[in-house]
């Protein structure tokens, strides 16, 4: 069946410095999503993408669906302290499909 | 615009017991999921309903487990009688087109 591996699994950073995390699965997506989660919460949308080589950004964060449509990128400008959480992807090969789920980075901020 | 909403927010049942969560969507969003979220891994879907039918309950224990959307808008999933290994977060998730789904806050259930 479809994998998502999700890296890395924590990331410990100080703040003001820069986070990257990447999803790769074993088959091809149509739509690549990036959520994160806070204790306690549910999965909130950062970013949705729904093209290959398509590059989006939300404010100090930028996504990219990678041109294999097998892999998505997650890049955190700057980090300050509310960026704490888990982040995870997300994705599915048609619209109505099922949506698999990384296993979540999850990112500590130190002042 | 108002978000997905769920209740209860948290619940503490022994095993053996029943139990049941409610699930309102987003307006107008024809798509309803239901997810289970083991502490420490990402969601894993139960069901999806397509109005108030069901498209996916592939991985849905329905021995124990079942889901309705009667009139297409709210929903409900049961667990009876529930397990220790049912302990999770329970979220409930809606979508307008298919392919972006917005969740709900969840319901962490801890079975004793």
């Amino acid at each position: 069946g479809q994998q998502l591996n999700q890296s890395p699994q924590s990331m410990f950073i100080q703040e003001g410095e820069d986070v990257s995390m990447n999803c790769t699965s074993s088959s091809i997506f149509n739509t690549w999503l990036w959520y994160k989660q806070d204790p306690g919460e549910g999965p909130v949308l950062l970013i949705a993408l729904y093209k290959a080589g398509e590059l989006t950004s939300n404010g100090r964060l930028t996504a990219q669906f990678g041109t294999t449509r097998k892999d998505s990128f997650l890049n955190i400008s700057a980090s300050i302290p509310s960026d704490v959480g888990i982040y995870f992807c997300a994705g599915h090969t048609d619209s109505w499909g099922k949506l698999q789920f990384g296993a979540g980075t999850q990112v500590v901020v130190t002042p | 615009e108002a978000g997905v909403a769920q209740s209860p927010r948290y619940k503490i049942i022994e095993k053996r017991q029943s139990v049941a969560f409610w699930c309102n969507p987003i307006s107008g969003h024809a798509t309803l999921y239901w997810y289970q979220q083991i502490l420490g891994q990402g969601p894993k879907l139960l069901i999806q309903f397509q109005n108030n039918g069901v498209v996916d309950d592939s991985q849905l224990p329905k021995d124990r487990f079942s889901a309705e959307r009667l009139k297409g808008v709210d929903s409900t999933l049961k667990i009876q009688p529930a397990k220790l290994e049912d302990s999770a977060v329970y979220l409930c998730a809606s979508s307008f087109s298919g392919d972006t789904q917005y969740f709900g806050p969840g319901t962490r259930l801890t079975v004793l």
